[in-house]
């Protein structure tokens, strides 16, 4: 079975430009959760979306957006990118089948903004 | 709110040794979930072991196993017999119940072997 993907791998963006993030699932993983990882702030949960409606949302602030689509793809967008945006975004996919509802990661994009 | 702790910043190991990594946690949720995560430099987080608050036995994945001390809020992971592959950041992270999609990361531990 494919793992979770991500593209792109690596991305150079400057301040003010936007950027759309694609995570793709593994199959039959319906939940997709989105986390940012910096090395100040480790990893922060971003949002999570399930059956294309978000479910949980992250302290983050309204120029990061997702969406997920019905093949349970999801993507991420952040607006008006700025320096500490600079991070690997990571993707996970869950059954979301409680109690344990495991989270596989997928590779990751490192974002540079500059 | 939820915090986890891991107190270790990092350690070195020599190859063939056992190896404990510290996680405590703090949550008011009667239910929740720990996980561990191993992240090599190539960036992708890698699933370890899972440990489900109501379950009764430690559980066991491999040469990973998770010490889980409910009463003392501790989740300690395991590594027996390590190996040079095993050098990586470890991640300790919990998941709470309603939380839907969200786990609740540590700072990370990061672990050297050493021949």
């Amino acid at each position: 079975k494919a793992g979770v993907t991500q593209t792109p791998r690596y991305l150079i963006k400057t301040r003010g430009q936007q950027v759309t993030l694609s995570c793709s699932p593994i199959s039959g993983h319906r939940s997709v959760s989105w986390y940012q990882q910096t090395p100040g702030q480790g990893l922060q949960f971003l949002f999570e979306y399930f059956s294309e409606t978000q479910r949980n949302k992250g302290n983050f602030p309204g120029r990061f957006s997702g969406r997920q689509f019905s093949n349970s793809r999801s993507e991420m967008n952040v607006s008006t990118l700025e320096l500490g945006d600079s991070a690997l975004y990571l993707c996970a996919s869950s059954l979301a089948m409680p109690p344990a509802e495991t989270q596989y990661f997928g590779p990751g994009t490192r974002l540079l903004v500059l | 709110a939820q915090k986890i702790t891991q107190t270790q910043p990092g350690m070195f190991v020599q190859e063939k040794e056992a190896v404990t990594l510290d996680c405590t946690y703090d949550t008011s949720d009667p239910s929740y979930g720990l996980f561990w995560y191993k992240q090599p430099s190539s960036g992708e987080m890698i699933f370890l072991i899972y440990q489900g608050s109501y379950d009764q036995q430690n559980a066991t994945e491999g040469r990973y196993s998770l010490n889980f001390q409910k009463a003392r809020k501790s989740a300690n992971l395991v590594i027996s017999a390590s190996q040079l592959g095993d050098s990586a950041m470890y991640f300790c992270a919990m998941r709470g119940a309603g939380s839907w999609g969200k786990l609740q990361f540590g700072a990370g531990t990061q672990v050297v072997v050493t021949p």
